[in-house]
């Protein structure tokens, strides 16, 4: 499958743990978006990479959030200190354009 | 205002008919718009571009009017696997990120 991979699919954790999601974009695109997505709405926009450069980064991303893509491949996104509002998808999105992203199947994180 | 509004529905349609549904945006200089479709539960997945000129696809047709910033989607003879929900995505200038709005749901009814 050359589609775009994320893993965990699935997290279940405790409030106050840390978290962290792998996401493995189509290997020739260089742009890499992390969404988050809650029940009812669109996907909202976290941070975008292009290559190994973090790019742009939305003011939902607390400090608490952080993400990387050290040799422009593959990206993390970590949450520390997870609290409930963090529930959600989040979704992985590569792509060679601005206007183009191709979805990972997403990692769905609950936290209890 | 919200950059991309969509009516989040649910579309109550019987198999077979004709819907449409539109979605606005607040950028006058967006340059690119789509339309994704998301099950429920899956990633969205790209549906259709829509082009200045309209594009058809099928059963489904999109259109853009730039004078009243809106684009719309129209699904013809619908099926039951059309059930799903409908993301409208604008790409505005000098932004690295695309737009989403919150989605329309349809629901096909035998």
């Amino acid at each position: 499958d050359t589609g775009v991979s994320q893993d965990p699919r699935h997290k279940i954790t405790k409030r106050g743990q840390n978290v962290t999601f792998r996401c493995d974009p189509i290997s020739e695109h260089n742009r890499l978006y992390w969404y988050r997505q809650t029940l009812g709405q669109g996907p909202e926009f976290l941070t975008y990479f292009q290559n190994e450069a973090q790019l742009e980064k939305s003011r939902l991303l607390s400090d608490r959030f952080s993400a990387e893509r050290p040799k422009g491949s593959f990206s993390t996104l970590e949450i520390q200190r997870t609290e409930q509002g963090d529930s959600a998808m989040y979704l992985c999105a590569s792509g060679t354009r601005q206007d183009e992203a191709f979805f990972g199947q997403g990692t769905r994180l609950t936290v209890v | 205002r919200k950059e991309v509004e969509q009516d989040p529905g649910p579309f109550n349609v019987p198999e077979g008919a004709t819907v449409a549904f539109n979605c606005t945006y607040s950028n006058s200089a967006s340059q690119s718009f789509f339309w994704y479709r998301q099950d429920c539960r899956k990633e969205p997945k790209l549906l259709m571009s829509v082009y200045s000129s309209g594009n058809e696809d099928g059963r489904f047709t999109a259109q853009l009017n730039r004078a009243s910033q809106y684009i719309s989607l129209l699904i013809r003879d619908s099926k039951l696997s059309d059930s799903a929900t409908y993301l409208c995505v604008v790409n505005p200038p000098s932004n690295y990120q695309l737009i989403w709005g919150a989605g329309t749901k349809l629901i096909i009814k035998p």
